[in-house]
């Protein structure tokens, strides 16, 4: 099971962008790498997913290198509403997959 | 429809008491999860239902007895609960067990008492 470790809390300001990077050093070949945001009170939300290289959706992008031993959530132009807990989860798309949450990252945005 | 729905909200219960708690989605998904969330903490998985069997269950105490009456719902029942076990709990779904985008329900605030 891939260990998963991200700072604990980051700030910002609105307009700037964020980067939160996770180490997963024990990632295995078959394991994608999943981000979540979470607001107090509220179930987590799916942000983006990827393997390898680049993913980019609406709201996010996830750079991962090479070797896949890290991966880099990018969120552009932040606003206050982006104040919540990030999460980085890695695992396979078969069935003995344990979804395991790590403590997250706290981001704040500040006006 | 993309939502899961979790009843009751908030629940607060006796360490004698019986209750439930109630997940439902309509999604067509396969894979459904039991999730504990205390506070500042992040979701701890107790249970997975893949296709209506219990596929997962991460050493959690027998008074928390899952149940998957179909497809479309997942039930916590709760039984002789601590204090301790006071806590957000999270329903979530997916297309099947696996590293698959997961969709939360708002969950439930439960207080034992």
């Amino acid at each position: 099971l891939a260990k998963t470790t991200q700072p604990i809390s980051m700030d910002s300001y609105e307009g700037q962008e964020v980067n939160i990077t996770c180490s997963h050093n024990n990632i295995a070949t078959n394991d994608y790498i999943t981000w979540y945001q979470q607001f107090p009170s509220q179930g987590p939300r799916f942000i983006i997913q990827g393997y390898k290289t680049k993913v980019t959706n609406e709201v996010a992008s996830l750079f991962i290198p090479a070797d896949r031993k890290s991966s880099t959530l990018s969120l552009p132009r932040v606003s206050l509403s982006d104040t919540a807990v990030y999460y980085c989860l890695v695992g396979d798309a078969g069935g003995s997959y344990i979804p395991t949450f790590g403590r997250g990252t706290s981001l704040i945005v500040h006006p | 429809d993309t939502e899961v729905t979790q009843t009751p909200k908030h629940l607060v219960m006796g360490m004698t008491n019986k209750k439930s708690l109630k997940c439902e989605q309509h999604m067509g998904h396969r894979a459904m999860y039991w999730y504990k969330q205390k506070a500042k903490k992040p979701p701890e998985l107790m249970f997975v239902y893949s296709y209506e069997k219990l596929s997962i269950n991460e050493s959690v105490p027998s008074r928390f007895s899952p149940e998957c009456p179909n497809s479309s719902l997942l039930n916590l029942h709760l039984h002789a609960l601590q204090p301790e076990d006071s806590a957000l709990y999270l329903c979530a779904s997916s297309v099947g067990t696996g590293a698959y985008e997961q969709y939360f329900g708002p969950g439930t605030r439960l207080t034992v008492t």
